[in-house]
């Protein structure tokens, strides 16, 4: 079945650093990937999407590429905030209605 | 706008008791799921529906029940609850071309 994969964390970062989340996933078709967040106590939120391959998805200074040969949606952002620290959520939705999940990366970002 | 309304937002329940948790969405959404979060585990499709009067199972359904009566509500019943079920429930709904708009979760805890 569809899975996605995620670097495990916490991810401890320093103020202004770089973020990369790495993320891969296995699908039968062509999936749609997203990145959620959740911060404390919260629900999740989109983050950010793309539904083709190539596609960008960008949202808040936070920025992914779908890539079909590699299988991945790699997370980045060039200098992250106190502010960005949360857990961050790689999903698939291979038919419309279903999401499929990574485990989650913590992200901590030391001021 | 609302969004997505659940509730309670935390419950405390003795093993082999049951309850309903409420999932309301304003937003007209034909799509409706429940997940639960585990740590570690990201987030698990517990029944999902495509449209009032239709519900379907997910990944984890056992020991839950769904009805979706309205496009709006879709309530998650727990028939007799059990330590297993302790966990962190987010009902989320979408139309087809978006993604998941997420609830705030209900904590639930199973003694």
């Amino acid at each position: 079945g569809d899975s996605v994969t995620q670097m495990e964390g916490p991810v401890t970062l320093s103020e202004e650093a770089f973020l990369t989340i790495n993320c891969t996933y296995t699908a039968t078709g062509y999936p749609s990937l997203f990145w959620y967040v959740q911060y404390p106590g919260e629900g999740l939120q989109l983050l950010l999407k793309a539904t083709k391959a190539d596609d960008k998805g960008s949202n808040k200074g936070f920025e992914a590429t779908y890539r079909k040969e590699t299988t991945s949606f790699h997370l980045e952002k060039g200098s992250v905030q106190v502010s960005d620290s949360a857990v961050y959520f790689c999903a698939l939705s291979d038919y419309g209605n279903k999401l499929v999940f990574g485990a989650g990366t913590i992200l901590r970002v030391k001021s | 706008n609302a969004g997505v309304t659940q509730t309670p937002k935390f419950q405390v329940l003795k093993t082999g008791q049951s309850m309903t948790l409420q999932c309301a969405q304003d937003m007209n959404h034909e799509y409706m799921s429940w997940y639960r979060q585990d740590p570690g585990m990201g987030l698990r499709l517990i029944h999902y529906s495509v449209g009032a009067g239709i519900t379907d199972q997910g990944e984890v359904p056992n020991g839950y029940n769904v009805s979706r009566s309205t496009t709006e509500d879709f309530p998650l019943r727990l028939l007799s609850a059990a330590p297993s079920q302790t966990s962190v429930y987010f009902c989320a709904s979408r139309t087809i071309n978006d993604g998941y708009t997420f609830g705030s979760g209900t904590r639930l805890t199973v003694v």
